[in-house]
């Protein structure tokens, strides 16, 4: 089993739509959720962090589920500029050191 | 404020051959890690330097090797280099004390031929 895993889509919406994206991770001793975006050939770039409590930023809702090792994405109003591929990262301690493992991605592509 | 940068952008090398990429952190960063990212993939972790140390490694072979400078800006070496190893390479800095949050450069195209 992947230690994280993510279905890779593609996720086709029209502007304007609501789009949901899951993520499950195997070690439950991870400690620090995040989800990134990463355009065509280029660096992933940090879009947010994921807390318990759920948080929000703008149009964009992240959550996280400890008990059954989720976590989620949701956009709302979709955008053309939404489209990219949305990574979903776990971080766990081994000693001091922090380690991000990464899923493969959703890819998002929102049309007109 | 300065943010993470790599050098050089593209690289093609010949099979056997050896390649040095560079990072510097983002200002007041001291810790970097090193991902490879195959197209299609997510990125996958090589490993991390702090204090001048590598502190994490992930599972790849010692022909992946790094090293931290004092001013904490970093070098990744792949020697004996194969077709495989033709990927983006990512260098992320964060804060050792900090949250995890880590911030990624623009990357290295590695191409090996």
């Amino acid at each position: 089993r992947k230690e994280v895993e993510q279905d890779p889509g593609p996720f086709n919406v029209p502007e304007g739509a609501t789009v949901a994206f899951n993520c499950t991770y195997s070690n439950s001793a991870s400690q620090s959720f995040f989800w990134y975006r990463q355009d065509c050939r280029k660096e992933p770039k940090l879009l947010m962090s994921v807390y318990s409590s759920g948080n929000e930023d703008g149009r964009f809702t992240a959550q996280l589920n400890r008990a059954s090792q989720y976590i989620s994405l949701l956009i709302r109003d979709s955008k053309l500029s939404d489209s990219a591929t949305y990574l979903c990262v776990v971080t766990f301690l081994t000693g001091t050191a922090s380690k991000l493992t990464f899923g493969t991605g959703t890819r998002l592509q929102v049309t007109l | 404020d300065a943010g993470v940068t790599q050098s050089p952008t593209h690289l093609i090398k010949t099979r056997g051959q050896q390649v040095t990429l560079r990072c510097s952190p983002k200002s007041g960063h001291d810790t970097v890690s090193w991902y490879q990212q195959a197209l299609g993939q997510g990125p996958q972790f090589i490993f991390q330097y702090y204090e001048e140390e590598e502190r994490q490694r992930g599972n790849f072979p010692d022909r992946f090797s790094g090293h931290q400078f004092p001013n904490y800006s970093s070098e990744l070496n792949v020697n004996a280099l194969l077709l495989g190893d033709s990927a983006l390479y990512l260098c992320a800095s964060s804060l050792w004390s900090g949250n995890y949050e880590q911030y990624f450069g623009p990357g290295t195209r590695l191409t090996v031929t």
